[in-house]
């Protein structure tokens, strides 16, 4: 089945570095990631749409100047959380749906990583 | 808001006992997933429903999606507790630009 690995699994990091988070799509090719942010007990929230080789389109109220996300290729995609501050501690979930050229894949199901917990303290 | 409606948001139940979990929108759905997911992992897709009224079975769990295809859900018969976990519907599809959007989930903890 298809796999997708994220990178790390837990990160722990101080107030004010950056951090990023690696997601790899790895028997199969994605042109769209999706980020997912979830908090305790609570459901996955989208943050933004990875495309590759174009710009991520965002969420309303995510901002992008401070979540950057790469899609540099057709099996990697990348989210960055810049000057992390305590309020950005959260579990980070990336998705991707198999790329099938010529077939509309809308209604594939998403393929989830295993998620990143990141802690700023 | 980007979610679903889903209720309950917490569920508590003893071993054997049945449960039913919604999960509603005001608009049309081109298709509805259900996911489980266990702490500090990601969602495990159950079942993808797509057409009005269709049930699909999954040993004890059954989906049911709605004729309106706005409304769909999940029950489980005699729960064990290995069904513990969060359950999550979502929506997706063209409409959505291929993004799935998630209910608010429903923490279920079957006691032994």
């Amino acid at each position: 089945g298809a796999v997708v690995s994220q990178h790390p699994s837990r990160v722990i990091c101080k107030s004010g570095t950056s951090v990023k988070i690696e997601c790899r799509s790895l028997d199969f090719q994605a042109t769209t990631m999706f980020w997912y942010r979830q908090f305790p007990k609570q459901s996955l929230m989208l943050m933004a749409t990875s495309n590759e080789g174009s710009k991520a389109t965002y969420e309303q109220g995510v901002e992008k100047d401070k979540f950057l996300i790469n899609h540099a290729s057709l099996t990697l995609s990348t989210l960055t959380v810049t000057s992390a501050h305590p309020e950005d501690s959260s579990f980070y979930i990336c998705s991707a749906r198999v790329w099938d050229r010529g077939r509309s894949s809308y209604n594939s199901p998403l393929h989830f990583g295993n998620g990143t917990r990141l802690t700023v303290t | 808001t980007q979610l679903l409606e889903q209720s309950p948001q917490f569920l508590s139940i003893q071993e054997g006992e049945n449960l039913t979990v919604y999960c509603n929108s005001s608009s049309v759905f081109s298709s509805l997933q259900w996911y489980r997911q266990e702490p500090g992992e990601g969602p495990v897709l159950l079942v993808t429903v797509v057409t009005g009224g269709e049930v699909k079975k999954l040993k004890r769990l059954t989906f049911q999606f709605g004729d309106a295809r706005k409304d769909s859900s999940l029950h489980i018969t005699a729960a064990q507790p290995g069904d513990t976990g969060l359950y999550l519907c979502a929506k997706g599809g063209y409409n959505q630009g291929g993004k799935l959007i998630f209910g608010q989930g429903t923490e279920l903890s079957v006691k032994p």
